[in-house]
């Protein structure tokens, strides 16, 4: 079975400046996807970047980055110029494609959560 | 275009009672998935449904149950109600033919 690790229970950071979350997963999988997802206080689960294993290229969206190594199994998310819209539970998520088989496929399997605070 | 579409947006009940949750997919969408959110429990996954049948469950009693309509969307039902159960349940959508099975999320139940 997979498991997904957020060591940080929480964060903060000062608004425009630069914060890394990290992620740590274990799997015996060679191809799967990660992602990232946001929680604000409104408590929709946003997508902030998807990540998939076989590429070797770290996913960018905007502000939003990933750190991901392979080998490691480690998958950090990094925001620049923080925002204070960017105030949430984040959470790191892995997923087998829907077509891989077993009894894990086709669902997501979460870590704990890091609560991000964006100070002013 | 619509996102994933959930209702009630929040409910109360007692223990003992029954309550179905509803769930609409985005559209072109096959796979509808259930998720748990208790208070200090993180998401724990529920049921998968792709095409009409559930393809995965969680590990949650069989009071927890749920099906898939012919337009893709979903129903979550869970019968006598206990105190645990109080969660945000939130519902979310994908497709196999977005690369990557990207899930999308409603906003939930509570």
């Amino acid at each position: 079975a997979q498991t997904v690790t957020q060591s940080q229970p929480e964060m903060s950071v000062q608004e425009a400046e630069t914060v890394t979350l990290s992620c740590t997963y274990d799997t015996s999988e060679n191809n799967y996807y990660l992602f990232w997802y946001k929680q604000p206080p409104s408590r929709q689960m946003i997508l902030v970047i998807r990540q998939e294993a076989y590429k070797q290229q770290n996913a960018t969206e905007n502000r939003f980055s990933v750190n991901f190594q392979k080998a490691a199994k480690s998958f950090s998310l990094k925001i620049s110029d923080s925002q204070l819209g960017d105030t949430a539970m984040y959470f790191c998520a892995f997923m087998k494609p829907s077509n891989a088989g077993g009894t894990s496929y086709g669902k997501l399997t979460f870590g704990q959560g890091t609560i991000l605070t964006v100070h002013p | 275009e619509a996102g994933v579409t959930q209702s009630p947006t929040h409910l109360i009940k007692t223990r003992g009672q029954q309550v179905t949750l509803r769930c609409s997919p985005i559209s072109g969408h096959t796979s509808v998935y259930w998720y748990q959110q208790a208070l200090g429990l993180g998401l724990q996954f529920l049921l998968w449904y792709d095409e009409g049948e559930e393809r995965n469950r969680g590990n949650f009693p069989p009071r927890f149950s749920g099906r898939q309509f012919p337009n893709y969307s979903s129903e979550l039902n869970v019968n006598a109600l206990e105190l645990e159960d109080s969660a945000l349940y939130l519902c979310a959508s994908s497709s196999d033919r977005i690369p990557g099975n990207t899930i999308f999320f409603g906003d939930g139940s509570w």
